[in-house]
């Protein structure tokens, strides 16, 4: 089965830090992405990515950048955290025609 | 992408089949149907996807009416455990980048 974790379940931090979310998949997937998901939005895509060290911009970049030096690894970053991007963070990876696999969330908190 | 439309609840017994109906009248002959669920608090999981044939895997069945238009998921036994929210996505290629689009999908409540 693919597998798709993430570095944290939940995590708090506090206005103007740096945050790093961590993705990892074992399947050996081309495609990663990086979504949010809020009450009443659904998911949006923040970023998005083909091979290794390529990116995407999605939907709502701002405020976010992402890294991905090797295939398995795609790590979310909020540069300077703010209490709007108090959310649920939801990391997927895909290889057509199949499905995108998601992890299990991070719920961030931002105070 | 072609819109679906979903209704937006469901009751099943357990042990019952739960058969979840998605109207997708635009299709395209090109599109895929994919079918995701959300449980609560958890990131959504793929379950099936066709094209135009059926398919069966070890979730569930996917049934794509002739003309494509229409389609049911069928869970055969249902259990608590799929209580969760179904999303019938129809699209092109998954992997094009953009953001699947959910929509406000069905959700299913199985009862004991």
């Amino acid at each position: 089965d693919v597998k798709v974790t993430q570095s944290s379940r939940y995590l708090v931090k506090r206005t103007g830090e740096k945050v790093f979310l961590e993705c990892v998949q074992d399947m050996d997937h081309e495609n990663m992405f990086w979504y949010r998901q809020d009450p009443g939005l659904g998911l949006r895509l923040i970023y998005f990515s083909y091979d290794v060290k390529m990116k995407e911009k999605g939907d709502i970049p701002e405020g976010y950048s992402v890294s991905r030096e090797k295939k398995e690894r795609f790590s979310l970053i909020l540069e300077s955290a703010s209490t709007n991007q108090t959310s649920m963070y939801l990391c997927a990876s895909s290889s057509a025609p199949k499905g995108q696999f998601f992890g299990p969330g991070t719920r961030l908190t931002v105070l | 992408d072609a819109k679906t439309t979903q209704p937006p609840s469901m009751d099943c017994a357990e042990g019952r089949a739960a058969n979840l109906p998605c109207n997708h009248s635009t299709i395209s002959g090109n599109e895929y149907v994919y079918w995701y669920r959300q449980i609560h608090s958890q990131g959504p999981q793929y379950i099936i996807h066709g094209l135009k044939n059926n398919e069966t895997n070890e979730m569930a069945s996917l049934i794509i009416t002739e003309d494509r238009k229409s389609s049911t998921l069928i869970l055969p036994h249902a259990t608590l455990r799929d209580t969760a929210v179904y999303y019938c996505i129809v699209r092109v290629d998954v992997d094009s980048g953009y953001a699947l689009n959910f929509g406000k999908g069905t959700s299913l409540l199985v009862t004991p």
